[in-house]
């Protein structure tokens, strides 16, 4: 099915540790995106890129890097995981103007002990 | 300040009632899109519907109906007769000039259907 992919599904880490979230969309969108959903906040921007080559910060980018490899993929790396990065992170894509809205991939519950 | 604002955190009802879910947004633009996004248990973010700044009429499909209304900023949706599975955390968001192409979303509403 035409979708977002995101692996993996489930991830615990150990303070300090790193890992790259993976996301991969054959929609044919130029537009990726990273959010952190959190209890009571809603969803909130980490980095998005407008198109293949592009990157830029959102709302909340400390403490992550991202890269957009091609058109397709676009990986969320955690350098060295804090608890406070504990969230259920999801990656979505859009048509460049993002009107018609996004299509989500089905999230990472991430736990940082 | 927040540019979406879902005042209601958490709804229960009983089955077959209907209930409304209220969405407050800020903007200065003339031309932004409004969106609200469905989150059922199982985690994941279904798109419900889109309605841009120039289009004023209600809609309805099915069930659901959604009440935009710039003179008051709001995008409030209503499900009719509700079910036990329209149970889920429901998402309003704002895309306006301002943002570009990304989204401002609300903290959300979780509703709990009684059967």
């Amino acid at each position: 099915n035409a979708g977002v992919t995101q692996t993996p599904k489930f991830q615990v880490l150990k303070t300090g540790q790193s890992m790259t979230l993976q996301c991969a969309q054959d929609m044919n969108h130029n537009s990726m995106y990273w959010y952190r959903q959190d209890p009571g906040m809603g969803l909130r921007l980490i980095y998005y890129s407008a198109s293949e080559g592009t990157t830029d910060k959102g709302e909340v980018p400390n403490g992550y890097n991202v890269s957009r490899l091609n058109k397709r993929e676009f990986s969320l790396r955690l350098e060295s995981a804090a608890p406070s990065q504990t969230s259920v992170y999801f990656c979505a894509s859009s048509e460049p103007t993002g009107i018609y809205g996004y299509t989500f991939g089905s999230g990472t519950r991430l736990t940082v002990v | 300040a927040q540019k979406v604002t879902q005042a209601q955190t958490e709804i229960s009802v009983v089955e077959k009632e209907d209930v409304t879910l209220d969405c407050v947004y800020e903007t200065r633009d003339t031309t932004y899109y409004l969106f609200w996004y469905k989150q059922p248990p199982s985690g994941e973010l279904v798109f419900l519907i889109r309605r841009n700044s120039f289009d004023e009429q209600n809609e309805i499909s099915g069930r659901y109906s959604w009440n935009f209304q710039k003179s008051t900023s709001s995008f409030n949706f209503t499900i009719t007769a509700s079910q036990v599975v329209d149970s889920a955390v429901y998402f309003c968001a704002l895309r306006d000039e301002n943002t570009g192409n990304q989204f401002y979303f609300g903290t959300g509403t979780s509703l709990t259907v009684i059967p």
